[in-house]
């Protein structure tokens, strides 16, 4: 099965300020059809998680423009330009190139200093 | 509005059966693939099971092969989750989740979980 590690597990973050989640997996999420099948959930607190971004670095439908991702391969990231109040909670990585197992990161949890 | 509501979460003891479900609406459930994902309490979260729109494939995670049977009732825009056999590690809220593609901007896209229930909570002890 692909491993997804996320680094850092928490992070503070003063709002207006940026923040940065790593995302590695253990294989490239690089499909031979071109694609790469990286994902960005965030679960606020008491809330079932919602989609950020598909495909690596296409915002959902209402995302704000300041969650941005990025990456290729193995190596994936996930950017908040500047961080708001309402950003709080857990954000997951997920990968769905190796049907049937799609899995998840640890999830990293940020916090409001 | 696009909604999953799941039922049927409450206390089994370990051995025991239950059955979830989860009712869609807002959206043509017939035409999407559907999947159950869990989280343990205080944990991350865990896909479980995929089924596809015909229900002519389905997948599910090895924790929980041969326990588990997930089907669909696109008549009744309806998921399940008949969940055997329960351990202690089947503790958990189970969501219901869309999984989706389509067109944007002339490219095809898969979203993949991209609307999802609040969730019923399953717990196994004794």
């Amino acid at each position: 099965d692909i491993v997804m590690t996320q680094t850092p597990l928490s992070l503070s973050v003063t709002p207006g300020q940026p923040a940065s989640i790593s995302c590695k997996s253990s294989q490239s999420l690089l499909h031979s059809g071109g694609k790469t099948y990286l994902y960005w959930y965030l679960q606020k607190p008491g809330q079932p998680p919602q989609l950020l971004i598909y495909e690596v670095s296409n915002r959902f439908s209402g995302v704000p423009d300041r969650f941005s991702g990025s990456g290729s391969g193995t190596d994936f990231t996930l950017k908040i330009s500047r961080v708001e109040a309402e950003d709080v909670g857990v954000y997951y990585c997920m990968q769905t190139i190796q049907l049937p197992r799609y899995t998840f990161g640890q999830g990293t949890k940020l916090e409001i200093k | 509005e696009v909604q999953l509501v799941e039922s049927g979460g409450g206390l089994v003891q370990p051995g025991g059966s239950l059955g979830l479900s989860c009712t869609a609406s807002g959206f043509s459930f017939s035409t999407y693939s559907m999947n159950w994902v869990r989280q343990a309490p205080g944990k991350g979260l865990e896909w479980v099971s995929y089924i596809s729109s015909s229900s002519s494939t389905i997948y599910y995670a090895d924790s929980v092969k041969g326990r588990f049977t997930i089907t669909r009732d696109n008549a009744e825009n309806s998921l399940h989750l008949q969940m055997n056999s329960l351990r202690d590690d089947d503790t958990a809220v189970y969501y219901c989740a869309r999984d989706s593609s389509g067109w944007n901007g002339g490219f095809y896209y898969y979203y993949g979980m991209d609307v999802w229930g609040q969730g019923t909570t399953v717990t196994v002890s004794s």
